[in-house]
């Protein structure tokens, strides 16, 4: 079964202090992993997306690192702000159904809370 | 760019009446569009998948006849929940996919509806 997993479900960190996020799949074939910011109340955001091939990927303070051997994924926040809040979501863009589009599946997301 | 939008941001109906909510790529044209239900503290569900100018593919689980999906236009799609009840109260995100070699899925901010 297509399957998403993250952990932890819930994370609570000092401002200024880094973190990092899990994600392990078992999605076959696997086409690309993407990570997303939602904050409360919104729709998700784009962080990252990377393909079988690359080992890490880096956006400002966020950075992904996959390993497709293990199917395990992670996103590290560095130097956490406030803003940082939110539910980070693992996604991975799976089969391809009828129509033509693969099917995206989704973490249950990590709820982190970065406090002053 | 790849804006998408959606309207209302929140909407509160009584139970037994009908609320349209629209989903509209702002600056590129969507040849799909995908319609989610997120409950609190879950992850993205995909209720179902538009092409432009056909009948929307469900997931299964999902009522055809009470959640009716128009994507009448390459920046239109439309979700219209019929006799609504407070089960049906979540969030409601879509996603749009300019098509033309590219899979990537652009999130609306999402619409919270309340049915009280």
């Amino acid at each position: 079964k297509n399957q998403v997993e993250q952990s932890p479900q819930s994370l609570i960190i000092l401002e200024g202090k880094n973190c990092t996020l899990q994600c392990n799949y078992t999605v076959s074939p696997f086409s690309n992993l993407r990570w997303y910011k939602q904050d409360t109340g919104r729709g998700p955001v784009s962080l990252t997306i990377m393909t079988f091939s690359e080992n890490t990927k880096s956006n400002g303070r966020y950075t992904a690192t996959l390993d497709a051997d293990t199917k395990q994924s992670s996103l590290h926040i560095t130097a956490s702000q406030l803003s940082d809040s939110a539910s980070y979501i693992c996604v991975v863009r799976g089969p391809m159904f009828s129509g033509g589009y693969n099917k995206l599946i989704f973490g249950a997301g990590t709820r982190l809370a970065v406090h002053p | 760019g790849a804006v998408v939008s959606q309207h209302p941001s929140w909407v509160i109906c009584k139970s037994g009446t009908s609320v349209k909510i629209e989903c509209r790529s702002l600056d590129f044209q969507a040849t799909t569009m995908f319609w989610y239900r997120q409950f609190p503290k879950q992850s993205l569900m995909l209720m179902a998948t538009s092409n432009e100018g056909s009948k929307a593919t469900y997931e299964q689980g999902v009522e055809k006849d009470k959640f009716l999906i128009n994507h009448a236009s390459l920046t239109l799609s439309t979700l219209t929940v019929t006799s609504a009840h407070p089960e049906d109260s979540s969030f409601y995100i879509c996603s749009a996919s300019p098509g033309q070699g590219s899979h990537e899925q652009y999130f609306g901010p999402g619409t919270r509806l309340t049915v009280t």
